[in-house]
């Protein structure tokens, strides 16, 4: 079973660029969540997706970040404009509709410099 | 925000030996989970335990859960050099919202 497809794997920008991740969950699942991880850090939700309806975003800053999920399959994380305070790894995961074990990509590393 | 905290922080022992891991939380919660993250890697699903039961077993992992204290311990038994790695708690309090904690680092030294 093909597990969940990030691209890139890393990334690196200037402040106040623009940037685009892009996750292709496991066949099947209808929840699809962004994470964005600080070295030395848990996991932040950022966004949680129910097929291409958002559950939750209440932690996602809007003025800069953007997520959308077409056709309820694959996923784009947009930040624009970047922030040295961006630099993490995003972590996308999927789950079944039943949940709720989350199935992680390898995660996208964004420096920003 | 991180719903759980782990403690200890960071955490180093001798292969052969147990491990425990802490986690609270602060709210209620339908489920708990454990995960693992290897050095710049993905996140692992190790186990789950849900809020009406209070211990769990898979392998050598042993998982307990009191929701009166809103807390629960991971103990990995008999360690191997291969678990070295970041262990997260995880918890769900409701439409499957996983919330992580902010993790303790384990060191098994062969």
């Amino acid at each position: 079973e093909a597990g969940v497809a990030q691209s890139p794997r890393y990334k690196i920008i200037e402040k106040r660029q623009s940037v685009a991740f892009w996750c292709n969950p496991i066949s099947g699942h209808a929840t699809l969540y962004w994470y964005q991880q600080i070295l030395g850090q848990g996991p932040k939700l950022l966004i949680q997706f129910q097929n291409n309806g958002v559950v939750d975003d209440s932690q996602l800053p809007k003025d800069r970040f953007s997520a959308e999920r077409l056709k309820g399959v694959d996923s784009t994380l947009k930040i624009q404009p970047a922030k040295l305070e961006d630099s993490a790894v995003y972590l996308c995961a999927s789950s079944f509709p039943q949940g709720p074990e989350a199935f992680f990509g390898q995660g996208t590393r964004l420096t920003v410099v | 925000s991180q719903q759980g905290e782990e403690d200890p922080q960071a955490l180093s022992i001798q292969e052969g030996e147990n491990a425990t891991m802490n986690c609270s939380y602060k709210t209620s919660i339908n489920n708990l989970q454990w995960y693992r993250q290897n050095s710049g890697r993905g996140l692992v699903h190790l186990i789950l335990i849900r809020s009406n039961e209070r211990e769990k077993h898979s392998g050598r992992l042993r998982v307990t859960l009191d929701t009166s204290k809103k807390s629960s311990s991971l103990l990995i038994t008999a360690s191997r050099a291969a678990d070295t790695a970041s262990y997260f708690c995880a918890t769900d309090a409701g439409y499957q919202k996983v919330t992580f904690g902010t993790g303790t680092k384990l060191q098994v030294i062969p």
